[in-house]
């Protein structure tokens, strides 16, 4: 069956710093997979998306995510995170119809 | 992009009562509907996915007595919780499909039963 586990439960970095979540991926054959991000108050929104092809995905505010199949990992990346980007963080793999996601890696932004 | 609301954001009831909850699509049709349900500091776990015109389909170990999925129009759907109890406490939160089959999240809603 397919999963998603995200290793860090609790990430902190300083504003202006890189960022850089792990998803982990155990699936059969090419996932397709997800990064979300949930605010408070908020739905979770989409950051982007990977299906097949590149393995480095660009996506929405500033973000982009590395896929690599030798080590099953999608991790999502920021160069430089703002204020903003404090929120819950979640990877998703899309399989048999549905989204399953990971447990969530909470981001604090320090100043 | 697409925009999905979902009515009350937050709800307060007594244990035994039953307690709706909409999901709208606002500006696109959507087939399918799926609705989740997430405990604090915890992944979203998808409860069942309702498409239009017909029965829920229930993920494994959610009781479909006591949540109660309707699937009316391609705009709404509904998740009622009946005979609500205080471990029925908890974020609900709905997505729907577009037919390009992109998937959009409601805002979620809390419950707390007394």
């Amino acid at each position: 069956a397919q999963s998603v586990t995200q290793p860090d439960i609790h990430i902190t970095v300083s504003e202006g710093a890189s960022l850089e979540l792990r998803c982990n991926y155990s699936y059969g054959a090419t996932p397709y997979l997800f990064w979300y991000v949930q605010s408070p108050g908020q739905g979770l929104q989409l950051l982007l998306k990977y299906f097949s092809g590149d393995t480095l995905v660009q996506g929405i505010k500033g973000f982009e995510a590395e896929f690599k199949t030798s080590q099953s990992y999608f991790k999502l990346r920021k160069p430089s995170v703002h204020w903003s980007d404090a929120a819950e963080y979640f990877c998703a793999s899309f399989g048999n119809e549905k989204l399953t996601f990971g447990t969530g890696t909470r981001l604090t932004i320090i100043p | 992009g697409a925009v999905v609301s979902q009515h009350p954001s937050w709800v307060i009831c007594k244990s035994g009562t039953s307690v709706k909850i909409e999901c709208r699509s606002l500006d696109f049709q959507a087939t399918t509907m799926f609705w989740y349900r997430q405990f604090p500091k915890q992944s979203l776990m998808l409860m069942a996915t309702s498409n239009e015109g017909s029965k829920a389909t229930y993920e494994q170990g959610v009781e479909k007595d006591k949540f109660l999925i309707n699937h009316a129009s391609l705009t709404l759907s509904t998740l009622t919780v009946t005979s609500a109890h205080p471990e029925d406490s908890s974020f609900y939160i709905c997505s729907a499909v577009t037919y390009q089959e992109t998937q959009y999240f409601g805002p979620g809603t809390r419950l707390l039963v007394l």
